[in-house]
């Protein structure tokens, strides 16, 4: 069964900080991984996918399929960035195609 | 306007009680999707659907069921709350042909069962 850890429920920096959302997935198949994102009194929203190979706000991910691992990272932090994330893994076969599995969430709080 | 709309957007009821959330979406999207979050466990997926005459259990469809009365609307509904289902629920789509499956969700509807 797949599945999607995120180790850290809160994660806290100061602003100009270094940044590392963690991710570990478990998967059979060749994954397919998302990076959402949800802002104080905002909708859950997309920042970035992996097949994408972007940089969304300062942020990349990359996929480490050795240490199946997805971890979002910006080097440096800004309060704005205050959110929770989640990252999320696509199932890509069978019967549960295009279901997305979700993380635990890690809260992610910038101080001044 | 929003493209996923969810409605009520706070509801409390009592244990016991049926409960309808309701969702409809401007999208156009062939897929829609309920999660519920809570603190600690993530969006867990309660049902999806991926078009009006198909209609999936998630993880977490225990006490729930849902129906999908057109393309536009899927609806969550908890024949008898109980105080765990207590949660924020989200609803939202998706359009594979896009080749990005990515989910557009609501604002939520947070329910509280007493």
């Amino acid at each position: 069964a797949q599945r999607v850890t995120q180790p850290e429920k809160l994660l806290s920096v100061f602003k100009g900080a270094p940044v590392e959302l963690k991710c570990n997935y478990s998967y059979s198949g060749s994954p397919e991984l998302f990076w959402y994102v949800q802002y104080s009194r905002q909708r859950l929203q997309l920042l970035l996918r992996h097949i994408s190979r972007e940089s969304i706000k300062g942020f990349t991910a990359d996929l480490n399929k050795g240490e199946t691992s997805f971890h979002l990272k910006k080097p440096f932090a800004q309060e704005e960035d205050s959110a929770m994330y989640y990252c999320a893994l696509l199932n890509a076969g069978g019967t549960s195609y295009g279901k997305l599995t979700f993380g635990q969430g890690t809260i992610l709080t910038v101080h001044p | 306007d929003a493209d996923v709309t969810q409605t009520p957007r706070n509801r409390i009821t009592k244990t016991g009680k049926r409960i309808m959330l309701e969702c409809s979406q401007t999208k156009g999207h062939d897929r829609m999707y309920w999660y519920r979050q809570d603190p600690g466990l993530g969006l867990r997926l309660i049902y999806y659907s991926f078009d009006v005459k198909d209609i999936n259990k998630g993880e977490i469809s225990d006490g729930y069921s849902v129906s999908r009365q057109a393309q536009a609307k899927f609806s969550l509904s908890l024949e008898s709350a109980i105080p765990n289902q207590t949660a924020l629920y989200f609803c939202a789509t998706s359009d594979p042909a896009t080749g990005a499956n990515v989910l557009t969700f609501g604002a939520g509807s947070r329910l509280t069962v007493l």
